[in-house]
């Protein structure tokens, strides 16, 4: 099992620019969510979803968007990326059960906004 | 979402046990405690989590208090590999499954 791929591993993009963030996981668990990490900081929740066609906001959700049509597949979408958004972001997921068996993370994709 | 209070920074010698403490005195019944680490700059990684028995798996034990406003990770034999950043989380499905992350403890491990 790959576990969860995430792509590409480092981005520079423009001010304005926007880009996808790609996300698979091969384990077939239904929640999957993006974090972003800022230098220093602890993860914050972006967006994350329940089950393909489901999808919510988490605490920082400004500036990107997601969709989820299939199991394994959960991009993230920056509009319009603008420096406040150069960050790590890692993808993740799990079962959604009663006893959560714990994440799996991604190995992050490390962005930088010019 | 029950919040979380652990200490900034800890300090373990090499071989001796790493007991990371955490607070979380407004956990609901239905909220179980999760514990991740973050190497470097790494994913985190999964460690253990309970509802209110002790666990005990491969990397490290769970203690949790008997009124569940307190808990703390074991690491029985700490290396350096171990130096990260420790995260203790609590979260239930009521919210959808999420884990909202702290600050975290920076655990060292010194030889």
């Amino acid at each position: 099992n790959a576990g969860v791929t995430q792509t590409p591993k480092f981005q520079v993009l423009k001010t304005g620019q926007s880009m996808t963030l790609q996300c698979a996981q091969d384990m077939n668990h239904e929640y999957m969510s993006w974090y972003r990490q800022d230098p220093g900081m602890g993860l914050r929740l972006i967006h994350y979803s329940v089950g393909a066609g489901i999808t919510d906001q988490g605490e920082v959700p400004n500036g990107y968007n997601v969709s989820r049509s299939t199991t394994e597949d959960f991009p993230l979408r920056l509009l319009s990326a603008a420096p406040s958004q150069t960050s790590v972001y890692f993808c993740a997921s799990s079962y959604l059960t009663d006893s959560n068996y714990g994440y799996t993370f991604g190995s992050g994709t490390r962005l930088t906004v010019v | 979402d029950a919040k979380t209070t652990q200490p900034p920074s800890m300090d373990c010698a090499e071989g001796r046990a790493a007991n990371l403490p955490c607070n979380h005195s407004t956990i609901s019944g239905n909220e179980y405690v999760y514990w991740y680490r973050q190497i470097h700059s790494q994913g985190p990684q999964y460690i253990i989590h309970g509802l209110k028995n002790n666990e005990t798996n491969e990397m490290a034990s769970l203690i949790i208090t008997e009124d569940r406003k307190s808990s703390t990770l074991i690491l029985p034999h700490a290396t350096l590999r171990d130096t990260a950043v420790y995260y203790c989380i609590v979260s239930g499905l009521e919210y959808g499954n999420k884990l909202v992350f702290g600050a975290g403890t920076i655990l060292r491990v010194k030889s």
